[in-house]
């Protein structure tokens, strides 16, 4: 049972313009979400969180948004660049219980 | 500050062999955790160590187990190796359990199993 879901395994931007990548989760008792990027040959990095109690958190140029009724959250990166390619995974925890991840979404910013 | 170590980097395996692999956490870091990733299924948490006492389990068979030392340091073993085991294994180190602790990961471990 997969309970968090990225349903786009890959995303094409052009340099510039704005990237939105989807993730949506089953556990409603979730209360906690991040990002994380990947590189090749790297371990994951984090990028950006979200708290249950909050629907919007801006960083920069990352902005992550929580829908709970939706259970449903997006990564936008505006503007994208290219050294934004990367992986990109979503994950949820429930307290302090462990993390789970999806599946990941691999984002292509094309110069 | 340095990061998280994993050694070795690179394993090949025989089918039936066993493998431990190590993890340096993030000094003052107490929480290990580990992952497996295959192409097409994300990251896969494997478990957690916290003070030295297994805190969160995921769903693998047993040959799968691991352990923490006092330092914060960690191994993982995987015994009777099967062709479906080669992946990249990650572990990562955080303050504490749960994700409102930002976890830090390491470069992995690429295991292939033949």
């Amino acid at each position: 049972d997969q309970q968090v879901k990225q349903n786009s395994p890959s995303l094409s931007v052009q340099e510039g313009r704005i990237s939105i990548l989807n993730c949506d989760y089953t556990n409603s008792m979730f209360d906690y979400f991040l990002w994380y990027k990947k590189y090749p040959a790297e371990g994951p990095t984090f990028l950006i969180s979200i708290s249950s109690i909050k629907d919007k958190n801006e960083d920069g140029r990352f902005t992550v948004f929580l829908n709970k009724s939706a259970k449903h959250l997006s990564l936008h990166i505006v503007p994208s660049q290219p050294g934004d390619s990367a992986v990109y995974f979503c994950a949820a925890s429930v307290g302090n219980y462990k993390l789970t991840f999806g599946k990941g979404t691999l984002l292509t910013v094309n110069p | 500050k340095a990061g998280v170590t994993q050694t070795p980097r690179y394993l090949i395996k025989t089918r039936g062999q066993q493998v431990t692999l190590s993890c340096s956490p993030i000094s003052g870091h107490r929480s290990v955790s580990w992952y497996q990733q295959t192409p097409g299924q994300g990251l896969q948490f494997l478990f957690e160590y916290f003070s030295e006492t297994q805190r969160n389990k995921g769903n693998f068979p047993g040959r799968f187990s691991g352990r923490q030392f006092s330092n914060s340091r960690s191994e993982m073993n995987v015994s009777t190796l099967e062709l479906g085991d080669s992946a990249l294994y990650l572990c990562a180190s955080s303050l504490a359990s749960g994700g409102i602790y930002e976890q830090y990961f390491g470069p992995g471990t690429r295991l292939t199993v033949t």
